[in-house]
């Protein structure tokens, strides 16, 4: 079955610090990736994504490349903000008729002043 | 701009009650999803419906679940009898036809005594 392995945290970061959060993944075909976030209190937002291998996803400074041949999608970010302080999410859809979501167990980031 | 609603944002209930959890998905989306958080655990898929019926369903998804679109803007979750292990965040989600982005609602706390 489909399954995502992330770093387990919490990662604490100063500000402007560079951020990698590791993302792994097994799955049959050609899934789409994501990383959702989680601010504190909140649901799950969309933070960027990847369709196909070599796709570079981006939003708000972070960016993860779909790398098939590694079965990756690292997030990062070059220099994190207090503000980014949440947990974040992998996921794959493997594009068939359900669609369903697969996550990761999530990592929380803490970014401190 | 368009987003999931749920409500309520938390469900306090007793061991045995049935509970109906409620989503306003997006409306023009057409795949409807819910997914839940035990305190702590990774985000998991329970189901997807489409075209008022069930497409995917996880084992978690036993016959004390059942969802409904009972009109034209909801979509809901019933729990016919809570367990206590049914405590946790539950999440729906939606996505339109033709893209494999699925839209979050902010979450509905469920809190079993």
């Amino acid at each position: 079955g489909n399954s995502v392995t992330q770093m387990e945290g919490p990662v604490t970061l100063s500000e402007e610090a560079f951020l990698t959060i590791n993302c792994t993944y097994t799955a049959t075909g050609y899934p789409s990736l994501f990383w959702y976030v989680q601010y504190p209190g909140e649901g799950l937002q969309l933070l960027l994504k990847a369709t196909k291998a070599d796709d570079k996803g981006s939003n708000k400074g972070f960016e993860a490349t779909y790398r098939k041949e590694t079965t990756s999608f690292h997030l990062e970010k070059g220099s994190v903000q207090v503000s980014d302080s949440a947990v974040y999410f992998c996921a794959l859809t493997p594009n068939n008729a359900g669609n369903m979501l697969t996550f990761g167990g999530g990592t929380r980031l803490m970014v401190k002043p | 701009e368009p987003e999931v609603t749920q409500t309520p944002s938390h469900q306090v209930t007793q061991m045995g009650q049935e509970v109906i959890l409620r989503c306003v998905p997006i409306s023009n989306h057409l795949y409807f999803y819910w997914y839940r958080q035990i305190l702590g655990q990774k985000v998991e898929f329970l189901v997807s419906f489409y075209n008022n019926e069930i497409s995917e369903k996880s084992e978690i998804f036993d016959d004390q679940f059942s969802v409904e679109r009972p009109d034209g803007s909801n979509f809901t979750l019933k729990i016919r009898s809570t367990k206590l292990e049914d405590s946790a965040m539950y999440f729906c989600a939606s996505r339109a036809a033709g893209v494999d982005t699925q839209y979050f609602g902010p979450g509905t706390r469920l809190t079993v005594l």
